[in-house]
């Protein structure tokens, strides 16, 4: 199975400040990768699809990169609404697995 | 509007069986491949498995930690899906959804379209 590996497993920011966060894949997976941004108590949103594209509706704001086994997204200025929790999701092959998950908070 | 409403979540003992539900409107269901994701109390997400659509003969894929107990299976006339869980565990205890796969032209065979969920609690 391949594992998905997410950093920082958390982070403190504030309203205004960029944020990257990485995901590795323990072998390689192209470009196979999605993210998704959790609120508590909430269905997970899907953000970006095919490593770098961006979902339909999803703030400009948001961007992802990478392909192989290194992977990030990006907010380019952290929004009110933006704090949750973050997922990347490989879908190379079965099983699909997620990251442990990144807690972005309020600083 | 696109969406996906779970319902059959509930309390049962360790080795008994619930059947989870999903009802989809606002696309063509039949088009699509579902998936059944969980997330245990406290903890991350974790992906269930996959049913195809009928062109891909509805066939299915599971998680090693579900395979045997759960079965996934769907009604494309009713635009329902559906998890037979049987043979539980406590750590079975989740809130589970059900996801639509884009596939077609965006190639992409994540999910992109989530239901609110339905709470299964395993517990004697």
């Amino acid at each position: 199975d391949i594992q998905m590996t997410q950093s920082p497993s958390s982070l403190s920011a504030s309203v205004g400040d960029r944020v990257t966060i990485t995901c590795r894949a323990s072998q390689g997976i192209g470009s196979n990768l999605g993210w998704y941004l959790q609120k508590p108590g909430k269905a997970p949103k899907h953000l970006i699809y095919a490593a770098s594209s961006l979902q339909s509706g999803v703030p400009s704001r948001f961007s992802g990169s990478g392909s192989g086994t290194e992977f990030t997204l990006t907010i380019s200025s952290l929004q009110p609404e933006d704090f949750a929790t973050y997922y990347c999701l490989h879908h190379n092959n079965y099983p699909l697995t997620f990251g442990g998950g990144t807690k972005v908070e309020i600083k | 509007e696109v969406q996906l409403v779970e319902s059959g979540g509930g309390l049962v003992q360790p080795g008994g069986s619930l059947r989870l539900s999903c009802a989809a409107s606002g696309f063509t269901f039949s088009d699509h491949y579902m998936d059944w994701v969980r997330q245990a109390p406290g903890k991350g997400l974790e992906w269930v498995g996959r049913i195809r659509n009928k062109a891909n003969s509805y066939t299915t894929e599971y998680a090693a930690s579900v395979k045997g107990r759960f079965t996934i299976s769907r009604d494309d006339s009713k635009n329902s899906l559906h998890l037979q869980m049987n043979s539980l565990k406590t750590e079975d205890t989740a809130v589970y959804y059900c996801a639509r796969i884009p596939g077609g032209t965006t190639k992409y065979y994540g999910m992109d379209v989530w239901g609110q969920g339905t709470t299964v609690t395993v517990s004697s």
